[in-house]
């Protein structure tokens, strides 16, 4: 079955500091990988997917197939950053057209000035 | 707001009350999803619907659960005879049929079971 790992529950850091949030996960096929943020009070949305390979907001996430891993990371973190992170994986497209996500249970950002 | 819509935002109902939450998607999404979140976790998927026909249903939707789409474009999610155990927040999501894979999430529904 296939699994979103985040380790870290919550990721504590200084404004400017580098960010990095861990996601692993296991699949058998070949994934899409997604990165969610929820801002606070706000509704869950796309921050960026592996497809894409591009940086919004400063992040960047690599696919690393080797290490099935998707980290999220960011080199100077602001503290408009502090949110809840959810790295989301989505299987391949079925009969049924399925795109359903399977996500990690989060990490909280936290950006002290 | 011309995003995901759900209704209400929050509920709380006495355990073994029956609650219904609904969701407008995006208009055009094929696709809509339903979401469970509980405490401290990620989401978890509970059924899809294109169009109007409901394709798949997660083994965490249990027989109390009942989810339906009538016209293609809104949808109901129907617990039956709550429990403490189904407090949670219940995310609705859609997507077009092609092209963007982008899943659009609604603010969810809080839902409190005492």
């Amino acid at each position: 079955a296939q699994r979103v790992t985040q380790p870290e529950k919550l990721l504590s850091v200084f404004k400017g500091a580098p960010v990095e949030l861990k996601c692993n996960y296991s699949y058998s096929g070949s994934p899409e990988l997604f990165w969610y943020v929820q801002y606070s009070r706000q509704r869950l949305q796309l921050l960026l997917r592996h497809i894409s390979r591009e940086s919004i907001k400063g992040f960047t996430a690599d696919l690393n197939k080797g290490e099935t891993s998707f980290h999220l990371k960011k080199p100077f973190a602001q503290e408009e950053d502090s949110a809840m992170y959810y790295c989301a994986l989505s299987d391949q497209l079925g009969d049924t057209g399925r795109r359903a996500l399977t996500f990690g249970s989060g990490t909280r950002l936290q950006v002290q000035p | 707001d011309t995003g995901v819509s759900q209704n209400p935002r929050h509920k709380i109902t006495k355990r073994g009350q029956n609650v219904t939450f609904r969701c407008d998607p995006i208009s055009e999404h094929n696709r809509l999803y339903w979401y469970r979140q509980t405490l401290g976790q990620g989401p978890e998927f509970l059924t899809y619907f294109q169009n109007e026909a409901q394709l798949e249903k997660s083994r965490l939707l249990s027989d109390r659960f009942s989810a339906e789409r009538p016209k293609g474009s809104f949808s109901t999610l129907e617990i039956q005879r709550t429990e403490q155990g189904d407090s949670a927040m219940y995310l609705c999501a859609s997507s077009p049929t092609r092209g963007d894979t982008e899943a659009f999430f609604g603010q969810g529904t809080r839902l409190t079971v005492v």
